[in-house]
């Protein structure tokens, strides 16, 4: 069964800071992917990145950045410099690849609360 | 507007009654899923289909639920004999079928069963 854990509920920075948020997964397939998607108060779940289980590069985007390794399940979200914009839930998300090799259904950590302060 | 659209937004329904929510995916997308998000948790899978085709269904999906995509387009999802427990965001996602593609999701509608 697959399994992905954010060990941390909540966190608060100061604005300006970096940030980093864990996720840990948990699968029996060889072939997945992994998602980060952030949910603000206006509750609708907006994609971040998408990661194969075979490119283990990490990823920048802006102020956002991603590091995979499959050493130690981990798939673990770094925002430099936060914004009072970057507060809200923070969901890692695993899915496997069914016959094919396509991205199918979601299976969510339980998220992780970022609160950015001025 | 073309994003995911969930209708209602919102439901207040009385315990014992029959509810239906729908969802319009983005028009391309050939997948559509649906999930139940409880306050302070993940959302869970509920039921995907692939056009008009149901191909998976949670354990989570009692049989007081039932879901349809009958053209291949917009889905309802459908909890008859409503409880409590049932009160949550429902959520639905669509994405096409492919390697590298994501889910988008809708804003959801807020069930509340009083």
């Amino acid at each position: 069964a697959q399994k992905v854990t954010q060990a941390q509920t909540e966190i608060s920075v100061v604005e300006k800071e970096d940030v980093t948020l864990d996720c840990v997964y948990e699968t029996r397939d060889t072939t997945y992917y992994l998602f980060w998607y952030k949910q603000p108060p206006s509750g609708e779940l907006v994609f971040l990145i998408r990661r194969n289980s075979f490119d283990e590069q990490n990823e920048i985007s802006g102020r956002y950045s991603w590091n995979f390794q499959k050493s130690t399940s981990s798939f673990n979200f770094t925002i430099t410099a936060s914004q009072v914009v970057d507060s809200a839930v923070y969901f890692c998300a695993l899915s496997e690849a069914v016959n094919t090799g396509t991205a199918s259904k979601l299976t969510f950590g339980t998220g992780t609360r970022l609160q950015v302060t001025l | 507007d073309t994003g995911v659209s969930q209708d209602p937004r919102h439901k207040i329904t009385k315990r014992g009654q029959n509810v239906t929510f729908r969802c319009d995916p983005i028009s391309e997308h050939n997948r559509l899923y649906w999930y139940r998000q409880t306050l302070g948790q993940g959302p869970e899978f509920l039921t995907y289909f692939q056009n008009e085709a149901q191909l998976e269904k949670s354990r989570l999906l009692s049989d007081r639920f039932s879901a349809e995509r009958p053209k291949g387009s917009f889905s309802t999802l459908e909890i008859q004999r409503t409880e409590q427990g049932d009160s949550a965001m429902y959520l639905c996602a669509s994405s096409l079928r492919g390697e590298n593609t994501e889910a988008f999701f809708g804003q959801g509608t807020r069930l509340t069963v009083v």
